[in-house]
């Protein structure tokens, strides 16, 4: 069976420094990873994606996540936070056979002036 | 183009209530899917239409929870009766093409709380 896991519920770090958000993934064959982010009161927004080539994959808001194959993570980055990037982010697997997004159980990013 | 729409955006209902959850996924988009988020778990899959038929509903917790999505546009999720564990964020998400990678749009997502 396919499943995403984010090892942190919280993650804090000061505007300016550099953050990550961890995801390990288990599936079997080629993985669809993807990135979603909810700001308060919103609903989910697609960050980035990775489909297959570079393994450092560059998305919205100046977001970028790396695939490690070996160590099957596909952790989400930024060179310097912000206070706006403070949301709940979702990590998740697309099952190749039904289409459907597997998630994990999201990360809380505080970003503190 | 609007994105998915999802209504109302939040409700509270007593325990043995019934409440209806409407999604107007992206226009054009075949595929739509029913996720719910209990407080502080993932979000988990309910189930996926593809137009009118239901491809998939693997995850609908019980025969309380009914989806429906007449004429492949709109879709409705109805909980009858409800009870306290359904309470939750539920999100509705559409996709132009069932293909792996291809994102899925969510709405903003429907807060249920059962008292």
């Amino acid at each position: 069976a396919q499943s995403v896991a984010q090892p942190e519920d919280q993650v804090n770090v000061a505007e300016g420094n550099p953050l990550t958000v961890k995801c390990t993934y288990s599936v079997s064959g080629n993985p669809y990873l993807f990135w979603y982010v909810q700001y308060p009161n919103r609903g989910l927004q697609f960050l980035l994606k990775y489909i297959t080539g570079d393994n450092l994959v560059k998305g919205s808001y100046g977001f970028e996540a790396e695939f490690n194959k070996s160590q099957t993570s596909f952790h989400l980055k930024k060179p310097s936070a912000l206070v706006s990037d403070s949301a709940l982010y979702f990590c998740a697997v697309r099952d190749t056979d039904t289409g459907k997004l597997i998630f994990g159980q999201g990360t809380t990013l505080q970003v503190k002036p | 183009e609007a994105g998915v729409t999802q209504f109302p955006s939040h409700s509270v209902i007593e325990k043995g209530q019934t409440v209806t959850l409407r999604c107007d996924p992206i226009s054009g988009h075949d595929n739509l899917y029913w996720y719910r988020r209990v407080m502080g778990k993932e979000i988990k899959f309910l189930l996926h239409f593809v137009k009118e038929s239901k491809q998939d509903e693997s995850g609908m917790p019980n025969n309380r929870f009914l989806a429906e999505r007449t004429g492949g546009t709109y879709s409705t999720l109805k909980v009858q009766p409800a009870e306290l564990e359904d309470s939750g964020v539920y999100f509705c998400a559409s996709s132009q093409a069932n293909r792996p990678n291809s994102p899925l749009h969510f709405g903003n997502g429907t807060r249920l709380t059962v008292t």
